[in-house]
């Protein structure tokens, strides 16, 4: 099993500043690797997949880069929406099998 | 557009099984190319993926869980359903159903695209 770890677990920044958030896979994965974001309440939403593709709809402020273990997603300039928590997800193995990172809480400072 | 809803029977006691529907709209399962699946999500965790299934029956399962689960699809009704036996209070948690992206035919697939509200499935006595 592909083990994911995210780090840091809490992240606290002001809107305005850049945030960058790490996740490290167990073996390489490639680029197969999404972003979710996660509100209170909410379901998980798609921000990134294909370590550096963004999902519909998601603003250009949010970028990932990697490829391999080591894996960034970068929020350029944080807007008070943004705070939330972040996951990450490989989908790299056959058959079919998902595992995500412990998640990385970004919370206003 | 599609939508997906899971609808359950409530709270379930220890050693009992916990039962789940996802019904989709918007997307036929017998048309699409996806593969469909069940994630949960301890209160105050983690996302934990169950399992996966492809319309046509195949499934595929967190090896963690795989004694204890099988997912099944009902492509009459347009749902899919998360059985999962002899509960303990370690399973308590919102259960989400979910759609993956993915081509079954060529062998592909990708992340977790779309996403039910999720339900919060307690195990108590």
């Amino acid at each position: 099993e592909t083990v994911m770890t995210q780090s840091p677990a809490t992240l606290s920044l002001s809107p305005g500043e850049g945030a960058s958030l790490s996740c490290r896979a167990s073996q390489a994965i490639g680029t197969n690797l999404a972003w979710y974001q996660q509100k209170p309440g909410l379901a998980p939403r798609l921000l990134l997949y294909g370590a550096s593709t963004r999902a519909t709809g998601i603003p250009a402020r949010f970028s990932g880069s990697g490829s391999g273990t080591e894996f960034t997603l970068t929020i350029s300039s944080l807007q008070s929406e943004d705070f939330a928590v972040y996951y990450c997800q490989q989908y790299a193995n056959w058959p079919p099998s998902y595992t995500f990172g412990q998640g990385t809480k970004l919370e206003i400072k | 557009q599609l939508q997906l809803q899971e609808s359950g029977p409530g709270p379930v006691k220890p050693s009992e099984t916990l039962s789940l529907t996802c019904t989709v709209s918007g997307v036929s399962l017998a048309s699409s190319p996806d593969y469909w699946g069940w994630i949960r999500q301890p209160p105050g965790k983690g996302l934990e993926w169950i399992g996966s299934i492809y319309y046509s029956g195949s499934t595929y399962y967190n090896p963690s869980l795989r004694s204890r689960v099988s997912i099944s699809a009902d492509t009459s009704k347009n749902q899919f359903s998360l059985r999962l036996t002899s509960v303990t209070a370690a399973d308590t948690a919102v259960y989400y159903c979910a759609r993956h992206s993915g081509d079954y035919s060529s062998g592909w697939y990708g992340p977790t695209d779309a996403w039910g509200r999720g339900t919060l499935v307690a195990v108590s006595s």
